[in-house]
């Protein structure tokens, strides 16, 4: 079936540097989207890719889809505390069901 | 989170004990999902139904039951609970066509000793 990876599962950055978590698809995708959630939350839909090679921009948070639609990712850049949370990738083959991916904690030292 | 709300929020049972899982939305949508989520294996897909009076099985349904009682809820059985069934569960919405985002409520947290 649909394998979605992502890397890496943990980061720990300093409050201010930067952060990329990548996620990569054994099969070709019809779109990927992006969810956070907060530590105790519940996912939050942040953004969906449809187009190869798609970059898309929300304020510090840059979004890409690979130009094949395998693989995926997500920049954020100078981070701050609100950043914390765990982001997950999420992607769609043809119709079929979302296939999320493991998930990148991301943990900000201040 | 008013658009989607799971009922109880917290549950602790015995193994073999049954419990039933409540999901209700108010938003309109036609589909709805149940997932699990674990440590380190984010959210697997256990049922999920396109519509009103259809329910298919997702990537983990075994030891699951669901219902697609009304357009607005969505519950999930467990008939005779398992520690491997210890997870937060999660119900989320959408429209209708999986290309448009879900929307998830807060989930519930289940452990069974």
């Amino acid at each position: 079936g649909q394998q979605v990876m992502q890397i890496p599962q943990y980061q720990h950055v300093q409050e201010g540097e930067d952060f990329t978590t990548y996620c990569n698809s054994s099969t070709t995708l019809s779109n990927i989207q992006w969810y956070k959630q907060r530590p105790g939350g519940h996912p939050v839909f942040l953004i969906q890719l449809v187009k190869s090679g798609e970059v898309k921009k929300q304020k510090r948070l840059t979004f890409q889809f690979g130009e094949a639609k395998k693989n995926s990712s997500l920049h954020i850049t100078a981070t701050q505390t609100t950043d914390v949370g765990t982001y997950f990738c999420a992607g769609l083959r043809g119709n079929e069901k979302l296939t999320f991916g493991t998930g990148t904690r991301l943990t900000i030292i201040p | 989170n008013a658009g989607v709300t799971q009922t109880p929020k917290f549950q602790v049972l015995k193994t073999g004990q049954s419990m039933t899982l409540q999901c209700a939305q108010d938003m309109n949508h036609n589909s709805m999902y149940w997932y699990r989520q674990d440590p380190g294996m984010g959210l697997r897909l256990i049922y999920y139904s396109a519509s009103e009076g259809t329910t298919d099985k997702g990537e983990v349904p075994n030891g699951y039951n669901v219902s697609r009682l009304n357009k607005r809820e969505f519950s999930l059985r467990l008939e005779s609970a398992a520690p491997s069934q210890t997870s937060v569960y999660f119900c989320a919405v959408s429209p209708g066509s999986p290309r448009v985002s879900q929307h998830f409520g807060d989930g519930t947290r289940l452990s069974i000793l």
